[in-house]
């Protein structure tokens, strides 16, 4: 139980362009999702938290025109990178919290490279 | 299909004791091994894990990867009130990365 799915899993993309990644809570309600961007030494750096039905919040030094992220549903999350450059190039994960102050459940992520 | 599971799902300490948390899995083309500290916002990086009986030390932290048995360990020594987390682990295989549910830890005075 309780699963993220996170689509794409990979994505190559020409500069300029936008992309959407996609995180689907499969078989729990999710209004609390959380977006992650992880660095090559592998820590994760939250870029915002996405509550169903109202706007994001996101963390400091995080564009929000260029990192649109909408919740429209308890179920569905997304991040959408809009005039992607090469240096947007990363892994991005997605999480939600299945049990309230307790547990995470975490998407597989989604590699943008943009070219 | 890949997971990541990890026990005990929770674990209630004195300070000043040692625990042990594990981690198996099961992945198509294993990367690495990761572990993470959850507290507030993101997961704090603590260990890459790539290469199977290697030990991985960083202050009373440590952890060990086997790659024969699909598992690692995270081991925590004299433990402090801090340590109270939860505790991430996670798998990179191809372009995925799979974490498991994570060990709440809690740490009596």
């Amino acid at each position: 139980g309780a699963v993220v799915s996170q689509h794409p899993s990979r994505v190559i993309c020409k500069s300029g362009t936008s992309v959407k990644i996609e995180c689907r809570s499969l078989d729990f309600q999710a209004t609390t999702m959380f977006w992650y961007r992880q660095f090559p030494k592998k820590s994760l750096m939250l870029m915002a938290t996405s509550n169903e039905g109202s706007k994001a919040t996101y963390e400091q030094g995080v564009e929000k025109d260029k990192f649109l992220i909408n919740h429209a549903s308890l179920t569905l999350s997304t991040l959408t990178v809009t005039s992607a450059h090469p240096e947007d190039s990363s892994f991005y994960i997605c999480s939600a919290r299945w049990v309230e102050d307790y547990g995470y459940t975490f998407g597989s992520g989604t590699r943008l490279t943009v070219v | 299909e890949d997971k990541v599971v990890q026990s005990p799902l929770s674990l209630v300490v004195h300070e000043g004791d040692t625990v042990t948390l594990n981690c198996s899995y099961e992945v198509t083309n294993f990367r690495s091994l990761l572990w993470y500290k959850q507290e507030k916002k993101a997961p704090t990086f603590l260990f890459m894990l790539t290469s199977s009986g290697i030990e991985k030390k960083s202050g009373r932290l440590s952890s060990i990867l086997d790659k024969k048995e699909l598992s690692s360990i995270l081991n925590i020594t004299a433990t402090q009130t801090g340590d109270s987390a939860i505790y991430l682990c996670a798998t990179r295989g191809g372009d995925k990365i799979i974490f498991g549910k994570g060990t709440r830890l809690h740490i009596l005075p």
